[in-house]
């Protein structure tokens, strides 16, 4: 079974300023990574992902996450925030059963606050 | 590239009534997705199919709420009778077979008075 935690429910940060988002994940398996985003009132967007390839992963907009098996982690990461950064953000893990590929399992969400 | 369609974006019924949502997959797409969430939570998986067949339905409180994808493309979610803590936006998701990501729908939010 897999599970992710996002340590934070609520990040703020200034506008220009590091982005981090925190995401640990437990995984019977080699676990394929997701980071998603989520406007209000709207579905949810790949933001990037990790599928056993490198560790470190870019994404859309900016953003980057690296894979790091020995803390369980998959952070996310942007250099500069923008004021359209802010949303809801979700970490999310898939793993194998015996039926093949099984659905996201999602954290529960991170909403990120970028001050003027 | 045309995206997952769902309709209704807006529901709101009494409790005890029922309601159905449909999704649309993407073209080409073997596997279908329903999630709830709950306002304030990540989503939640509440059945898998796989062409027409469920592959999870493990979480899906099958004394109200059922779904069936019939010809394996389109799909429909069906709640009965309705409860206050069924509010949320039930969300829709394709992907190809394999360990890819998964495109998601706009939403159905679900209002239960």
């Amino acid at each position: 079974a897999q599970s992710v935690t996002q340590l934070g429910s609520h990040v703020s940060v200034s506008e220009g300023a590091l982005v981090l988002l925190r995401c640990n994940y437990s995984s019977s398996v080699p676990p394929y990574l997701f980071w998603y985003v989520q406007y209000p009132n709207q579905g949810l967007q790949l933001l990037l992902k990790y599928t056993s390839a490198a560790t470190l992963v870019k994404g859309i907009n900016g953003f980057e996450a690296e894979f790091k098996k020995s803390e369980t982690s998959f952070h996310l990461t942007k250099p500069s925030a923008h004021m359209s950064d802010a949303a809801e953000y979700f970490c999310a893990v898939r793993g194998y059963s015996g039926g093949g590929a099984d659905g996201l399992t999602f954290g529960k969400g991170t909403h990120l606050i970028i001050q003027p | 590239e045309a995206g997952v369609a769902q309709s209704p974006r807006y529901k709101i019924i009494e409790k005890r009534q029922s309601v159905a949502f449909w999704c649309n997959p993407i073209s080409g797409h073997a596997t279908l997705y329903w999630y709830q969430q709950i306002l304030g939570q990540g989503p939640k998986l509440l059945i898998q199919f796989q062409n027409n067949g469920v592959v999870d339905d493990s979480q899906l409180p099958k004394d109200r709420f059922s779904a069936e994808r019939l010809k394996g493309v389109d799909s429909t979610l069906k709640i009965q009778p309705a409860k206050l803590e069924d509010s949320a936006v039930y969300l829709c998701a394709s992907s190809f077979s394999g360990p890819g990501e998964l495109f998601f729908g706009e939403g159905s939010r679900l209002t239960v008075l």
